[in-house]
């Protein structure tokens, strides 16, 4: 079975300051690897994916995301949040061939002024 | 989200009552979905659709039916609605997953009462 762990359902932030939001997963086969971001009372929008190639994508909004193999990590960054990044973020993961996403639980950043 | 639209946005019902939620896109997409979400469980995947009539259980099927007569249409019916059902349900939609990942829709807001 495959999981997908998000450390920390909430993280705050300082407006400027460093983004940083984990997501690990566990997968017997290289997965392909997303991170969504829903904003309040809407839906969820695509922020960035790795499928192949380089494993640093880069995504809407300045947000950024590093796979490392060995950590089975995924995690996400942006070097200066803003406020409108405030939102809940979810990391997800879908296998070779097979249609389905599984999804971390989410985490809520918040960006203080 | 432009290309898919649930229905209702928002509903109430009482405990026992059906229950059919609306998913319309306009893409031609293959796959559709029906995730709920619930806070703590990020999104968990009821029921899915490879094509017409071609339907499959997710992880939290129970006590929940879909159908999909046309492409452009999934519909998801809660059988006997019972107060763990309220929810937001997300549908999305999917040309293939694995590589474009997902789009999904403004969500629908149902509340058992």
């Amino acid at each position: 079975a495959q999981s997908v762990t998000q450390l920390g359902s909430h993280v705050s932030v300082s407006e400027g300051a460093l983004v940083l939001l984990r997501c690990n997963y566990s997968s017997s086969v290289p997965p392909y690897l997303f991170w969504y971001v829903q904003y309040p009372n809407q839906g969820l929008q695509l922020l960035l994916k790795y499928t192949t190639g380089a494993t640093l994508v880069k995504g809407i909004n300045g947000f950024e995301a590093e796979f490392k193999k060995s950590e089975t990590s995924f995690h996400l960054t942006k070097p200066s949040a803003h406020m409108s990044d405030a939102a809940e973020y979810f990391c997800a993961v879908s296998l070779y061939n097979f249609n389905k996403f599984y999804f971390g639980s989410g985490t809520k950043l918040n960006v203080k002024p | 989200d432009a290309g898919i639209t649930q229905s209702p946005r928002h509903k109430v019902t009482e405990t026992g009552t059906p229950v059919t939620l609306r998913c319309h896109q306009t893409e031609n997409h293959r796959y559709m979905y029906w995730y709920r979400q619930d806070p703590g469980h990020g999104l968990r995947l009821i029921h899915y659709s490879y094509g017409v009539k071609d339907t499959d259980k997710g992880e939290v099927s129970d006590g929940y039916s879909v159908s999909r007569s046309k492409t452009e249409d999934f519909l998801l019916t809660l059988e006997s609605a019972t107060s763990s059902q309220t929810s937001v349900y997300f549908c999305a939609i999917s040309e293939s997953a694995q590589n474009y990942g997902y789009t999904f829709g403004s969500g629908t807001r149902l509340t058992v009462v």
